[in-house]
């Protein structure tokens, strides 16, 4: 059991442009969780796969952002035409399915929007 | 929508002395409660949790926490600070039937040697 695992951990870009972030959940997590976190704020939910469907969706979930878990293991998280107020630190978790299971949440990806 | 209570951003503690961090939450139904502790530039791992059952519950590094249904509350307690325990602490709640978790703004702790 290796963790959640993220990738990239840091991630600069210019405003406009596309970043695509990954996560790799522990095996057999069938749910997968996207949280955003920004500066001296607690994380806020963005969405939540259970196997390969996406269940739920935050109104923080802009059109620009898409999230995807096409075989029901690692997801994706996309944001075309990046703004600077999607700087912030993007955690990611996973757990197994039933109702007392604890979230294990991966490092991050720090993404700064120039 | 389930929602949790975090006061005083910033807590400052005697290496040696209590850490006391209070939680307060609102749920419509009986609550699954949570605190995380976050290190610089990492994720979130889980100190403790509340589901059912003792309402006193003890986690990792000599942290503890107790429910109080009467009060709303899950504060979180440790007898004696150690300059490791320096870092951000979250509690938060798990609400809807998918389990997300609702956080607080956090806490920051700084021990003083």
């Amino acid at each position: 059991d290796t963790g959640v695992s993220q990738n990239p951990r840091h991630k600069i870009t210019k405003r406009g442009q596309n970043v695509t972030f990954r996560c790799d959940p522990i095996s057999e997590h069938n749910r997968l969780y996207w949280y955003r976190q920004t500066l001296g704020q607690g994380p806020e939910f963005l969405t939540y796969f259970q196997n390969e469907a996406q269940l739920e969706k935050s109104r923080l979930l802009s059109d620009r952002f898409s999230a995807e878990r096409p075989k029901g293991s690692f997801s994706t998280l996309e944001i075309q035409r990046t703004e600077q107020g999607d700087s912030a630190m993007y955690l990611c978790a996973s757990r197994k399915e039933g109702g007392l299971e604890t979230q294990y949440f991966g490092p991050g990806t720090r993404l700064l929007v120039l | 929508a389930q929602s949790v209570t975090q006061l005083g951003s910033h807590v400052s503690v005697s290496e040696g002395a209590l850490v006391l961090l209070r939680c307060n939450y609102s749920s419509s139904v009986p609550p699954y409660l949570f605190w995380y502790v976050q290190y610089p530039n990492q994720g979130l791992q889980l100190l403790l949790k509340y589901t059912t059952g003792a309402t006193l519950v003890k986690g990792i590094n000599g942290f503890e926490a107790e429910f109080k249904k009467s009060e709303t509350s899950f504060h979180l307690t440790k007898p004696s600070a150690h300059m490791s325990d320096a870092a951000e602490y979250f509690c938060a709640v798990s609400e809807g039937g998918n389990n997300r978790l609702a956080f607080g703004k956090g806490n920051q702790v700084v021990v003083i040697p």
